[in-house]
């Protein structure tokens, strides 16, 4: 089983390019979600879908936009890259009222 | 409004346990995850416990929920090495989980 894959592993942008993050589950789940990770910062949620065709924001979504076209997929979209958008990115997804499958992480570099 | 808090770090000497604690807000929480984190890598469930439940215990792991409190710690027996890593607890509401900061465990020799 694969799980939750998330493409690409690493990536360096530079200011104002754009770029879309992918993740894929193959667990039939429902709920899916994008997190960012910075260094004393714990886990903050961006946006989260509850089901195909449906977004909705977290608590710092703001220079972000998604896309949940497929219940498989969730797609993470920069428009125009920021260096405050350099972070470790992780998606995740779960049944409903249950405990999250991570994936293995996206590097984002902004310069 | 919901939060989960943890200490940020914890030391121990390889052969001790290891005790990670973890306060949380809100008290329809159905259920409670402890996940680890190694360098580098993703988040990794380790345990959960269910709200209705005071511990669970899981071979060297042992989690201890006081309700009423709002309080979940997460012990570790005999710590290796290779427990070093960050530990989150998290909480969950509808539609998602709140994770806690995380605890940065090192053990060392």
């Amino acid at each position: 089983n694969a799980g939750v894959t998330q493409t690409p592993k690493f990536r360096v942008l530079k200011t104002g390019q754009s770029m879309t993050l992918l993740c894929a589950q193959d667990m039939n789940h429902e709920y899916m979600y994008w997190y960012r990770q910075d260094p004393g910062m714990g886990l903050r949620l961006i946006h989260y879908s509850v089901g195909e065709g449906t977004t909705a924001k977290g608590e710092v979504p703001d220079g972000y936009n998604v896309s949940r076209l497929k219940k498989q997929n969730f797609l993470l979209g920069l428009e125009s890259a920021a260096p405050s958008q350099t972070s470790v990115y992780f998606c995740a997804s779960s049944p409903p009222f249950y405990g999250y499958t991570f994936g293995s992480g996206t590097r984002l570099t902004v310069v | 409004g919901e939060d989960v808090e943890q200490s940020l770090f914890l030391s121990v000497r390889e052969g001790d346990s290891s005790v990670i604690n973890c306060t949380y807000t809100d008290s329809s929480s159905t259920y409670l995850y402890w996940y680890k984190q190694e360098p580098g890598a993703g988040l990794q469930l380790l345990t959960y416990i269910f709200s209705n439940m005071d511990m669970k215990q899981d071979q060297r792991l042992t989690v201890l929920l006081n309700k009423k409190d709002k309080h979940l710690s997460l012990r570790i027996a005999d710590t290796q090495t290779g427990d070093s890593a960050i530990y989150f607890c998290a909480e969950r509401v509808p539609d998602k989980l709140i994770f806690g900061t995380g605890t940065r465990l090192q053990v060392f020799p």
